[in-house]
């Protein structure tokens, strides 16, 4: 089983500033074939559900802010947020869906300093 | 506009069962794969099962497997979870999912969730 691992488990940034958050999977979730990272970023506010922000590990879903940007292949992957708003404050979790079980971290917790 | 609202979620006693339902809308039922995702209180996200958009395959976690069984009735655009067997690590919001495509990807639309809380 693929076990995935974020960083940190919370983070406290300033309005205006970047925020950063690590993601990295056990092994490889490049498929060679498509050269596609099956790896997704969701953002998910107190008693809603996730919301999809990226996929492919660097696509941003339709209607999500460019301040949200994903990088990262092979086995280490970041979510980045380019200046904070006050509505980023949320638990973020990186997926991978390369093999199931599918798996996802366990979540980074980001509020405003 | 693309719909999930699961139903079915209560109490149950260890041991016991219990059906979620998933009702889909909004878009062509059998052309997804639809994922089952838990989430236990103030806990993070737990992949649990998915089937295809025929039914004819059906995959699931080694936490559920053998446990729970996941199905669709794509004449009535509506998705299943039963659980048997229930344990108190089973409490959790469950949610229903949509792939954003076919085979593997990521999970595009979410329903609002059931709470499905086991104990005695």
């Amino acid at each position: 089983d693929i076990v995935v691992t974020q960083s940190p488990d919370s983070l406290a940034v300033s309005l205006g500033e970047r925020a950063t958050i690590n993601c990295k999977s056990s092994r490889s979730v490049l498929y060679s074939s498509n050269n596609n990272n099956y790896l997704a970023w969701y953002q998910q506010k107190p008693r809603q559900p996730p919301k999809l922000l990226i996929y492919w590990a660097s696509t941003r879903e339709s209607g999500v802010p460019d301040r949200f940007s994903g990088s990262g292949s092979g086995t280490d992957f970041t979510l980045t947020i380019s200046s904070l708003q006050a509505e980023d404050v949320a638990v973020y979790y990186c997926h991978q869906y390369y093999t199931t079980p599918y798996s996802f971290g366990q979540g980074t917790k980001l509020e405003i300093k | 506009e693309v719909q999930l609202v699961e139903s079915g979620g209560g109490l149950v006693q260890p041991g016991g069962s219990l059906r979620l339902s998933c009702a889909a809308s909004g878009f062509t039922f059998s052309s997804y794969w639809i994922h089952w995702v838990r989430q236990a209180p103030g806990k993070g996200l737990v992949w649990v099962s998915r089937i295809n958009g025929d039914g004819t395959f059906t995959d699931y976690a080694d936490s559920v497997k053998g446990r729970f069984t996941i199905s669709r009735d794509n004449t009535q655009n509506t998705l299943y979870l039963q659980m048997n067997s229930l344990r108190a690590e089973d409490t959790a919001v469950y949610y229903c999912a949509r792939a954003y495509g076919s085979g593997s990807s990521a999970l595009k639309f979410w329903g609002q969730g059931a709470l499905v809380t086991v104990s005695s």
